[in-house]
């Protein structure tokens, strides 16, 4: 089974700095998808952002971006220039390519903005 | 595009009573999950359907909950009879057949039994 690991419960940042959220998984399959979802105080689940397993090119949304390292089962988001508005939980996220379509989440990252 | 739509937003009940949470997923979408998710666990599957019909349940704690889809555009989720360790918010999500489609989750039901 896929296991998703988040080794930092809480990361703290200054306003307009940049910061990197770890994450790493363990899988046998070649071919899956990870994710990452940010989790405000409201507890609205948002996609942030979104990789494919077979693109070696990191994806980028604006200020988030991914260092995605396959051969090491990493996938680590960066954000830069934070705002106060990026204060939440992040969650990573792995959905197999075939076979079971579920997502499997880690434990999760409490992101805190110090203004 | 309403996005996911979960009822009721928050449900407080006593033990033992019977609790349903309902859930509307986006029109199109193949796929519905429901989540749980608990400080000591955090988010966990319960169960999740591919075009009406249950695919995994294996996450579904005990014989006390129980899912249904009866259509494309409605899910239940229901325990009965309720527990306090079932104090929890509960998500419903959807997403298209193609996997590299994300989920997009409902808001969620905090679900709280004294």
């Amino acid at each position: 089974a896929q296991t998703v690991t988040q080794s930092q419960p809480e990361m703290s940042v200054q306003e307009a700095e940049t910061v990197t959220l770890s994450c790493t998984y363990d899988t046998s399959e070649s071919d899956y998808y990870l994710f990452w979802y940010k989790q405000p105080p409201s507890r609205q689940m948002i996609l942030v952002i979104r990789q494919e397993a077979y693109k070696q090119q990191n994806a980028t949304e604006n200020r988030f971006s991914v260092n995605f390292q396959k051969a090491a089962k990493s996938f680590s988001l960066k954000i830069s220039d934070s705002q106060l508005g990026d204060a939440a939980m992040y969650f990573c996220a792995y959905r197999s390519a075939g076979g079971n379509e579920k997502l499997t989440f880690g434990t999760g990252t409490r992101l805190t903005i110090i203004p | 595009d309403a996005g996911v739509i979960q009822s009721p937003r928050h449900e407080v009940t006593e033990m033992g009573q019977e609790v349903t949470l309902r859930c509307k997923p986006i029109s199109g979408h193949d796929y519905l999950f429901w989540y749980r998710q608990t400080m000591m666990r955090g988010l966990e599957l319960l169960i999740y359907f591919n075009n009406n019909v249950p695919i995994d349940d294996s996450g579904m704690p005990e014989d006390r909950f129980s899912a249904k889809m009866p259509n494309a555009s409605f899910s239940t989720l229901k325990i009965q009879p309720s527990e306090p360790r079932d104090s929890a918010v509960y998500f419903c999500a959807s997403s298209l057949r193609v996997v590299r489609s994300p989920l997009h989750f409902g808001n969620g039901t905090r679900l709280t039994v004294t």
